[in-house]
């Protein structure tokens, strides 16, 4: 079946911007979460989504970075003003579940987003 | 805290030979998640490998092989008879009662033909 996707795959954007970057997760997947991976780096968590839930939000960078999601599918992560040090990979990932059995909880990852920001 | 360390930052092997990367974990919880993932230079995060903290048995799934250790709390990847198609950052990964995923930094493998 159809994995993960993201688009756009590369965004360019000038500071100041705001931006949107869209995720749609694997068929029946409940749960989805982004993430941010700046070059070289390990990944950092910003949010989760259980169906069209958040309940944290704790993880976003800063109040210029919002997410929604709709329908139980897919998922925008949109960022205003950009800055440069918004420029990253986002990754988004889904779940079967959000909490485990069997593995339900196992994170798929989509091929990511590339944000520069000029 | 929950915390995990990949203290090889890179490691370099020649072909055929065989490779460990090491991974330790930090968490207060008695019941947690193992992951590793292997991100190629195409990007993508590729799941290897989930392991529950209440199974310790060690997994082997063709030159792929988990050794997790409670004891020190590790969670070590081994690869053996490696293949330039090995090259790649591999990421170990943790989950307990949160629902975020806690990184390592990832090891850069590179396997030199």
């Amino acid at each position: 079946g159809a994995g993960v996707s993201q688009s756009p795959s590369n965004k360019v954007t000038e500071k100041g911007k705001d931006v949107e970057l869209r995720c749609d997760p694997i068929s029946g997947h409940t749960a989805l979460y982004w993430y941010r991976q700046s070059l070289g780096q390990g990944l950092e968590f910003l949010i989760y989504f259980q169906g069209n839930s958040a309940p944290d939000k704790s993880g976003l960078p800063s109040d210029r970075f919002s997410a929604e999601r709709t329908g139980g599918s897919v998922s925008t992560l949109t960022i205003q003003r950009t800055q440069q040090e918004d420029s990253a990979v986002y990754l988004c990932a889904s779940s079967l579940a959000l909490v485990s059995g069997r593995g339900t909880d196992t994170q798929y990852f989509g091929p990511g987003t590339r944000l520069t920001v000029l | 805290a929950q915390k995990v360390t990949q203290a090889q930052t890179e490691i370099s092997v020649v072909e055929k030979e065989d490779v460990t990367l090491d991974c330790v974990y930090e968490t207060r919880d008695t019941t947690y998640y193992l992951f590793w993932y292997k991100q190629p230079p195409s990007g993508e995060l590729v799941f290897l490998i989930r392991r529950n903290s209440f199974d310790e048995q060690n997994e082997i799934s063709g030159r792929y092989s988990w050794n997790f250790q409670k004891s020190t709390s590790s969670f070590n990847f081994t690869i053996t008879a490696s293949q330039v198609v090995d090259s790649a950052v591999y990421f170990c990964a943790l989950r307990d009662s949160n629902y975020q995923l806690i990184w390592g930094a990832g090891t850069k493998l590179i396997i030199k033909p």
